[in-house]
């Protein structure tokens, strides 16, 4: 059963730049979130995606965008980096919009320099 | 509003004896509650969670965790522990305003359990 991937595993940018994350969730969920680790702090929720359409958004700028496919797969952008957006982006699936178990992958560390 | 509070950054155990790591929350209605681990460089792994029922939760790995509705609390428990249990923990509620499963996670706690 495959879990939740995520790619790539690491990731450094230039402030400036603009970045695209992927996640594939796990089999059988139709739904991804996406959140923000900053180093020494919780995730923060950055948006849901179901059924295609961002569902709910965190406290994120619009630098933060985001796309599911058909297949279910989700990519989050971050346009114009900061130095500030440097963190862990965990991606995690759920079955529904309103699932209650969400599984998360092993995250994307994205260094901004 | 929502908030969930891990009241220590860090919890020092010696292996085999029992171990609480901390968690409070704040939110309107009923809770929904979550604890996960995360090691190193990983995601975050699932432990256990609450929704209803019993007061004590039984979860994944030999943890525990026990829902105090008085004191707002969702203590993560097990009775002995081991080294390999070294990690950071972080406690969640599910925000309750939108039928989306947004969690809103605490700081996370270390646990360092020391041989």
């Amino acid at each position: 059963d495959a879990g939740v991937t995520q790619s790539p595993t690491h990731l450094i940018k230039t402030r400036g730049q603009q970045v695209t994350l992927r996640c594939s969730p796990k089999s059988g969920h139709d739904t991804v979130s996406w959140y923000q680790q900053a180093l020494g702090q919780g995730p923060q929720f950055i948006f849901q995606y179901y059924e295609e359409e961002e569902r709910q958004r965190g406290n994120f700028p619009d630098r933060f965008s985001g796309h599911q496919f058909p297949n279910y797969s989700s990519e989050l952008n971050v346009n114009a980096l900061l130095l500030g957006d440097s963190a862990l982006y965990l991606c995690a699936s759920s079955l529904g919009q309103g699932g209650i178990e969400q599984y998360f992958g092993p995250g994307t560390r994205l260094t901004v320099t | 509003a929502q908030s969930v509070a891990q009241p220590e950054d860090q919890v020092n155990v010696a292996e085999g004896n029992p171990l609480t790591v901390k968690c409070t929350y704040s939110v309107s209605g009923n809770p929904y509650l979550f604890w996960y681990v995360q090691y190193p460089n990983r995601g975050l792994q699932f432990l256990l969670k609450y929704i209803t029922g019993d007061n004590l939760v039984k979860g994944s790995y030999g943890f525990e965790a026990e829902f105090n509705k008085s004191q707002t609390s969702f203590h993560l428990k097990k009775p002995s522990a081991l080294v390999s249990d070294s990690a950071l923990y972080f406690c969640a509620v599910r925000d309750m305003r939108g039928n989306t499963g947004k969690l809103i996670f605490g700081q996370g706690t270390t646990l360092q359990v020391k041989p």
